[in-house]
């Protein structure tokens, strides 16, 4: 299976820094890539899409996507105690040549945020 | 608009026993998933359903799970019997459907915690 691939961290940040994490995915004709942002004991939350190269802003996040390089990153500025969270990559695959899309996830990066 | 909707929330049981879960995406949405994440990893897709339909089970072990969507609505995953390594949260979500080429968003339910002594 197609590998999506993330430093397990734990990522360390000052409140009010940015924190940078990122992901390389293996599948070359994925078209669709997705954070999704996990409290411990909680579900995944859906934070940011992006589906073009380049940059997506959504408030404090920001998506970046190179399909050259095969790099998926997002930013977090002005991070927040509140932010402290597992924060998974998905980037779509197909199964099998008879099924549709599905979303191959990658281990998520672990973020802390100091105050 | 209400989220996908998961029960029961936790679920203890017994190597060999059985176990269901049920699942109820978000309205109108077609396509429905079964995701198992084992603790310090990303979820793992089980099963794929549009309308009531299997789209895709390849990782489903069809020797013990099962699953099923009646009226392309709710959905019901079973695991029989269950084995130790199955502890796991169990993961439904749902999205509106399935284009040709994109995966529209997934929306997850609160999950099931299994665990199997």
């Amino acid at each position: 299976q197609k590998e999506v691939e993330q430093n397990s961290g734990p990522l360390s940040v000052p409140e009010g820094a940015i924190a940078s994490l990122n992901c390389t995915y293996s599948d070359r004709v994925s078209q669709s890539f997705f954070w999704y942002r996990q409290y411990s004991g909680k579900s995944p939350e859906l934070i940011m899409s992006i589906y073009s190269n380049g940059d997506k802003e959504d408030g404090r996040f920001t998506a970046q996507l190179n399909k050259a390089s095969q790099y998926v990153s997002l930013l977090i500025r002005d991070s927040q105690p509140s932010d402290s969270a597992t924060y998974l990559c998905a980037v779509n695959y197909r199964p099998n040549s008879n099924s549709g899309y599905a979303l191959n996830f990658g281990k998520g990066t672990s973020l802390l945020v100091t105050p | 608009e209400a989220g996908v909707a998961q029960s029961p929330r936790y679920k203890i049981i017994e190597k060999r026993q059985s176990v269901a879960f049920w699942c109820n995406p978000i309205s109108g949405h077609a396509t429905l998933y079964w995701y198992q994440q084992i603790l310090g990893q990303g979820p793992k897709l089980l099963i794929q359903f549009q309308n009531n339909g299997v789209v895709d089970d390849s990782q489903l072990p069809k020797d013990r799970f099962s699953a099923e969507r009646l009226k392309g609505v709710d959905s019901t995953l079973k695991i029989q019997p269950a084995k130790l390594e199955d502890s796991a949260v169990y993961l439904c979500a749902s999205s509106p459907t399935i284009r040709d080429r994109d995966v529209y968003e997934q929306y997850f339910g609160p999950g099931t915690r299994l665990t199997v002594t």
